[in-house]
């Protein structure tokens, strides 16, 4: 069946950092979403990415959509305090099916 | 700028009880959808819905869960006899279409089942 992990599930890092989150799932995806999620808020939408081998940046984030569609990562340069929280991948297959990630808890040590 | 509203914010209900969650999407969103999140876990997806009807729906969306959009803006999330398991977070969600697929989160309601 369709799945998506999601490693690793916590990472400290000092401030100014840098960190990776990584996603794979057992079938081709039709697409991945990156999510970040603060300490008792709601997931905010941070990307998607649907193209092989496709690379976006946002500031100091880079998010990669594997060759095959069936993995993905999330890395940012140089953390910041205000990068704190769960960072979730949801991936998407054609029949529309959506599985998010376990998530991977980002904590900055000042 | 437009967000996604949900109510009430926190739910406490009596196991067996009806519950009923409420949202209002963003207003020129054309999908809809329902996410829970137990405590520390992850993110799970109920079900999708759009023109009216449910488009996909998960393996946690059994007899016990229906979603309707009774007038031009709410879009809820009846559980009809609770368990004690159903205590979780419950996110709605909408977006424009499923092309664009950015979703929009509202802030949540915690179910909480005694």
């Amino acid at each position: 069946g369709q799945q998506v992990m999601q490693i690793p599930q916590y990472q400290h890092v000092q401030e100014g950092e840098d960190f990776t989150t990584y996603c794979n799932s057992s079938t081709t995806l039709s697409n991945i979403q990156w999510y970040k999620q603060r300490p008792g808020g709601h997931p905010v939408f941070l990307i998607q990415l649907v193209k092989s081998g496709e690379v976006k940046k946002q500031k100091r984030l880079t998010f990669q959509f594997g060759e095959a569609k069936k993995n993905s990562s999330l890395h940012i340069t140089a953390t910041q305090t205000t990068d704190v929280g769960t960072y979730f991948c949801a991936g998407r297959w054609r029949d529309d099916k959506i599985i998010f990630g376990k998530g991977t808890r980002l904590h900055i040590l000042p | 700028e437009p967000e996604v509203t949900q109510t009430p914010s926190h739910q406490v209900t009596q196991m067996g009880q009806e519950v009923i969650l409420r949202c209002v999407p963003i207003s020129n969103h054309l999908y809809f959808y329902w996410y829970r999140q137990i405590l520390g876990q992850k993110v799970e997806f109920l079900v999708s819905f759009y023109n009216n009807e449910i488009s996909e729906k998960s393996e946690i969306f059994d007899d016990q869960f229906s979603v309707e959009r009774p007038d031009g803006s709410n879009f809820t999330l009846k559980i009809r006899s609770t368990k004690l398991e159903d205590s979780a977070m419950y996110f709605c969600a909408s977006s424009v279409s499923q092309i664009t697929d950015t979703q929009y989160f509202g802030p949540g309601t915690r179910l909480t089942v005694l």
